[in-house]
């Protein structure tokens, strides 16, 4: 089955402690996405990557990094400088990076800091 | 800069009963593209539809509809006859055609629909 995978499903951390998050999707897609979601509201864009080796910043990405060396992965490290990590992790594709396109998502990370 | 508003935050409706969630948007853009979302509680967003700026039709998939209207900047959502599967997290989100709109997706903050048997 086509689609896309993240993992863990729940994932705590120590303050001060980078992390990262894995995303994989299978759907032969170009472009990839990283959303950030917190209690109460709609999803905001940390990193976006049209193509392997390219990635540009969303609204938020203070305090995270990504790299984008294979077309299906796309991990994303939550670094100690977020400030405030704690929230729902999203991972999306498209099929290419233009705004008709629908954005396919996967299952969600739970990043929960102690 | 493009702005999506869902005004209701949470609506709770009985079985069988009809419900509507608004969506309400701004963009400077001629050209952009509407999407609903379904978030039911594992997590996972769902695609419902996507329309685009110059295509005005009423859409209508079994008990979903949508009522686009550019006049009002307005993409709303109707569930006929609703049922418990349909509790979820309804998200509506707005892509402009150019610039750095683009290439995002902007959400509102949704509407947490409960269905009560």
């Amino acid at each position: 089955d086509g689609g896309i995978t993240q993992s863990p499903k729940y994932l705590f951390r120590k303050e001060g402690q980078n992390v990262t998050l894995s995303c994989e999707q299978n759907l032969n897609h170009d472009a990839m996405y990283w959303y950030r979601q917190d209690p109460g509201q709609g999803l905001r864009l940390i990193y976006y990557s049209q193509i392997v080796n390219d990635f540009q910043k969303g609204d938020i990405a203070e305090g995270y990094s990504v790299s984008r060396e294979k077309k299906e992965s796309f991990p994303l490290t939550v670094t100690s400088a977020q400030k405030n990590p704690t929230a729902f992790y999203l991972c999306a594709s498209s099929t290419r990076g233009v705004s008709y396109n629908e954005q396919f998502f996967g299952p969600g990370t739970r990043l929960t800091v102690l | 800069a493009q702005k999506v508003t869902q005004a209701q935050t949470e609506i709770s409706v009985v079985e069988k009963e009809d419900v509507t969630l608004d969506c309400v948007y701004e963009t400077r853009d001629t050209t952009y593209y509407l999407f609903w979302y379904k978030q039911p509680p594992s997590g996972e967003l769902v695609f419902l539809i996507r329309r685009n700026s110059f295509d005005e039709q009423n859409e209508i998939s079994g008990r979903y509809s949508w009522n686009f209207q550019k006049s009002t900047s307005s993409f709303n959502f109707t569930i006929t006859a609703s049922q418990v599967v349909d509790s979820a997290v309804y998200f509506c989100a707005l892509s402009e055609a150019e610039g750095a709109g683009s290439y995002q997706l902007t959400f509102g903050k949704g509407t947490k629909l409960s269905v009560i048997p």
